[in-house]
């Protein structure tokens, strides 16, 4: 059974300081999503991460996937405001396109 | 309307009541989904519909019944619900469900039973 953790699950940050929340999954998968929450909003694609060693950028986000070590990572970049929300990884489950989530990572970027 | 649309944005609704969610998408897609998001557990897929078929039923409870008239609609029917199954319904659609391409998420439905 594929599982999908997300650590940490709660990040309270600075503006301007620099972190990484990590996803973790338990067997094999070649394709990651990351995804952005708003309260009360719906879930918006950052990015796609199709192979080992992908990474993608897109302003202060990057992400990269090590499907080796069942790994990724979303960096955020000196951080501003407008990037608190909940980020969500979801890795693919077999054939069939289904999507397994991580629990979420909450995160505050305080002025 | 663009993307991924569902009506009602919120419900509240007693455990003795009938009602449904609705789910429409306007990308062309043949695939759409629901998921489940509540408070204390991840995102959690409920069904998967491909070419108005349905694929995938991951242990829900009888008490949601889906339907897929067509490959634009989706919709979940409710009856006899419970207090825990208050949660964030999520309607998604794909290209298809063969390949592996990326959901578009609908605004969900905020379920509040009493």
């Amino acid at each position: 059974e594929l599982k999908v953790e997300q650590n940490p699950l709660f990040l309270s940050m600075q503006e301007g300081k620099n972190y990484t929340i990590y996803c973790n999954y338990s067997t094999t998968s070649d394709r990651l999503y990351w995804y952005r929450q708003d309260p009360g909003k719906s879930l918006e694609s950052l990015f796609v991460l199709l192979s080992n060693g992908a990474v993608k950028q897109e302003g202060r986000l990057m992400a990269s996937l090590d499907t080796k070590a069942r790994l990724s990572t979303l960096h955020i970049t000196a951080a501003v405001h407008d990037l608190s929300a909940t980020y969500f990884c979801a890795v693919v489950r077999e054939y069939g396109n289904k999507l397994v989530f991580g629990a979420g990572t909450i995160l505050r970027v305080k002025s | 309307e663009t993307g991924v649309t569902q009506t009602p944005r919120h419900l509240v609704m007693g455990m003795t009541n009938k009602k449904s969610l609705k789910c429409e998408q306007h990308l062309g897609h043949n695939a759409m989904y629901w998921y489940k998001q509540s408070a204390k557990k991840p995102l959690e897929l409920m069904f998967v519909y491909s070419l108005e078929e349905r694929v995938e039923n991951n242990s829900v409870p009888s008490r949601f019944s889906p339907e897929c008239p067509n490959s634009s609609h989706l919709f979940l029917h409710l009856h006899t619900l419970q207090p825990e199954d208050s949660a964030l319904y999520l309607c998604a659609s794909s290209r298809d469900r063969i390949t592996y391409n990326e959901q578009f998420f609908g605004p969900g439905t905020r379920l509040t039973v009493l």
